[in-house]
Parts: structure tokens; C-alpha cells; sequence
């Protein structure tokens, strides 16, 4: 089965820097997503792309985020300023349309210290 | 806005019991319902989704799931639980464009005893 690929598994970082967080969705996909879930808490959407720009976030995604599609094969987070609270694991997903199957890669585990 | 509930935070079967995770779930809408699976160190992968039409859906590793409109809620059910089935188990309801952003519930962990 296709795969949508995170790099890095870990991630740590100083509080105040700014990280990059990379994501290949499945070749085929159009709809790219970002999800996070902080230790012991739910899964909460981020924000979701398509055609090239956003097409909905939540509160959680403020100034300090951006998600970019550089090339034609990534899916970028970009975290401005890191703050303690944004530990967590972040998940992509993509899919080839709606109301089709969301596959999501094996996350990024992000430590701020 | 939309909310899941899952009141079961863990479960133990034994191998060969049959299981039912239980997921609520608060919607102005038709929902969307979706159950995924979590392994160690995995992705969330999809077992099943309910959009419309028969409300038993039938899923992969031979889950299926009920959707109850009456009750608010979608029951994922297993008649024979395997040890490969321990894992952490998410219910989530879509909103938005064809349930574009989902919500998720807290998660239920599934261990198997042999």
C-alpha cells in the first residue's frame, strides 16, 4: 500500500527557533493535511491544503504556522517561534480527493525545550 | 461544534473474545464517522467510514461498525479479537467540505490476553 512519508521521527529544538517539519504525501493525492496530538491528549486538525493553498484550519494554526508545497512532491509545517506548548506528535495525511480514504504518515515527534 | 467521546480510555480481551468499542459523538449534521487504528510507532490507518446509506459498515481485519443516529453513536464491534489487533483505537466525526477537518475522540487502548 502507498505510504505518506514524515521526516524527521524525532525532532528537538530550543524554544524561540524556528523548525520545518516535511511530509511526502502519496504521489497521486491532491488534499494535504496537518494533524497533532500532544502527549496524553486528542488528535487535532491543524489545517488542510489543497490547490495550492489553504482551505481550512482550526484555532490552533495562528500566525506562528504556515504549511507550504514547494515542489511537486512536499508538504511542509513550518513553526515560526517555537513555544513549550507545541510539543507534540505531528501527523500529514493526504488523499486523492473527498470522501476518499485519508491516509497519514507515521508522524514527527517534536520536543521543545 | 463537533464533538467524540470515547469512555472506555483502555480495554483487555482476551484472544478469541469478541470486542465493542464504544464512541459517541455530537454533530449538527449527518456525520461522517470514521474509526482509525494506532500502532507503536505507526500512522493512524483507516479501518472504516460510514458517509451514508446502510448503517452497518464493514471495515478491514474484519471490523465492522454501527452507525446509530438515535443514540449518537458508531460502535466499532470484532466478533474474534486476535493479539495483533492491541493498538490504540480512534473514533472521529468529519465536519466541513466532505468531512475535510476531523475531530477526534480520546483514543481507547486495546490489549489482548492470550
Amino acid at each position: 500500500e502507498p505510504e505518506v512519508t514524515q521526516t524527521p521521527s524525532h525532532q528537538v529544538t530550543q524554544m524561540g527557533q524556528e523548525v520545518i517539519l516535511r511530509c511526502v504525501p502519496i504521489s497521486n493525492h491532491l488534499y494535504f493535511y496537518w494533524y497533532r496530538q500532544i502527549l496524553g491528549q486528542k488528535v487535532e486538525f491543524l489545517v488542510s491544503f489543497y490547490n495550492n493553498e489553504i482551505s481550512e484550519k482550526s484555532e490552533i494554526f495562528d500566525d506562528q504556522f504556515s504549511v507550504e508545497r514547494p515542489d511537486g512532491s512536499n508538504f511542509t509545517l513550518k513553526i515560526r517561534s517555537t513555544k513549550l506548548e507545541d510539543s507534540a506528535m505531528y501527523f500529514c495525511a493526504s488523499r486523492t480527493g473527498s470522501l476518499e480514504k485519508l491516509f497519514f504518515g507515521s508522524g514527527t515527534q517534536l520536543s521543545v525545550l | 461544534a463537533q464533538s467524540v467521546t470515547q469512555p472506555d480510555i483502555h480495554i483487555t480481551v482476551s484472544e478469541g473474545a469478541s470486542l465493542e468499542l464504544r464512541c459517541n459523538y455530537s454533530y449538527g449534521a449527518t456525520p461522517y464517522l470514521f474509526w482509525y487504528v494506532q500502532s507503536p510507532g505507526q500512522g493512524l490507518q483507516l479501518l472504516l467510514k460510514y458517509f451514508s446509506g446502510d448503517t452497518l459498515v464493514q471495515g478491514i481485519k474484519g471490523f465492522e461498525a454501527e452507525f446509530k443516529r438515535s443514540q449518537s453513536s458508531f460502535n466499532l464491534r470484532k466478533p474474534s479479537v486476535h493479539w495483533s489487533d492491541a493498538a490504540e483505537y480512534f473514533c472521529a466525526v468529519g465536519a466541513g467540505d466532505a468531512g475535510n477537518m476531523l475531530t477526534f475522540g480520546g483514543g481507547t487502548r486495546l490489549m489482548v490476553k492470550p
